[in-house]
């Protein structure tokens, strides 16, 4: 059973780069019947999907975030990785990591990490 | 972009009754279309894929249906613990995945 983690600093100085990786236990990020997903919900709102990665490296990211965002994949770790740059007030949210497979969407997901961006 | 409409924002009820929430889809997206059930301070949970496909573990009250672009989750009789946010999600297309806003099930 596929299991994840998100772990990184919990606050992050507006200007900066919101770094965030999430752990895969139980599964593979290599794994070639599945992908992984950010998705992110700011205090009160709905939820937003950042991007996937596959384990090869290709990504496909939400349009509104593309030009801030880095995804990657580390094989070696079993994990992968947001980057997000030049952070406002407004990528204050719980951001998720979350499982995919070629047969279901985001079937398992971390249990969130509180962001907040602020000096 | 597609832009997914749920309706509604909020909805009132009392354990027992059969529930009915709405997501309408701004185009076609066949039956690329998942449902999560969020409680305070918890990730989202899958329930349904692919419109109408119950996942593993999640009680049969729970249904999805399709007609064209519109989208129905059903709990046939609401539980206690069914009182949540749901949400809608279209993937249509993997360059541009959306969630619809949410519909909270409060106690009535």
């Amino acid at each position: 059973q596929v299991q994840l983690q998100e772990s990184g600093p919990g606050l992050v100085k507006p200007s900066e780069t919101l770094s965030l990786t999430c752990t895969v236990s139980g599964g593979s990020v290599s794994s070639v019947t599945h992908y992984w997903s950010w998705v992110r919900q700011p205090p009160g709102k709905a939820l937003e999907w950042i991007g996937y990665i596959y384990y090869s490296g290709s990504t496909y990211s939400n349009p509104s975030l593309k030009s801030r965002l880095t995804l990657a994949v580390d094989t070696s770790r079993n994990q992968f990785s947001l980057n997000l740059r030049s952070v406002t007030a407004a990528d204050t949210a719980d951001y998720y990591c979350a499982a995919s497979s070629t047969s279901k969407q985001m079937y398992v997901w971390g249990p969130g990490i509180l962001v907040a961006v602020s000096s | 972009d597609i832009q997914l409409t749920q309706s509604p924002s909020t909805l009132s009820a009392s354990v027992g009754d059969r529930v009915t929430i709405t997501c309408r889809a701004s185009q076609s997206i066949d039956s690329w279309l998942s449902w999560y059930q969020q409680k305070p301070g918890k990730a989202p949970k899958l329930l349904i894929n692919r419109a109408s496909t119950l996942e593993s573990g999640v009680p049969s009250r729970f249904s999805g249906s399709e007609s064209g672009t519109v989208f129905t989750l059903t709990i046939g009789s609401l539980q206690p613990d069914d009182f949540a946010t749901y949400y809608c999600q279209q993937y249509k297309t993997y360059s541009h995945v959306t969630f619809g806003q949410g519909t909270k099930v409060e106690i009535k």
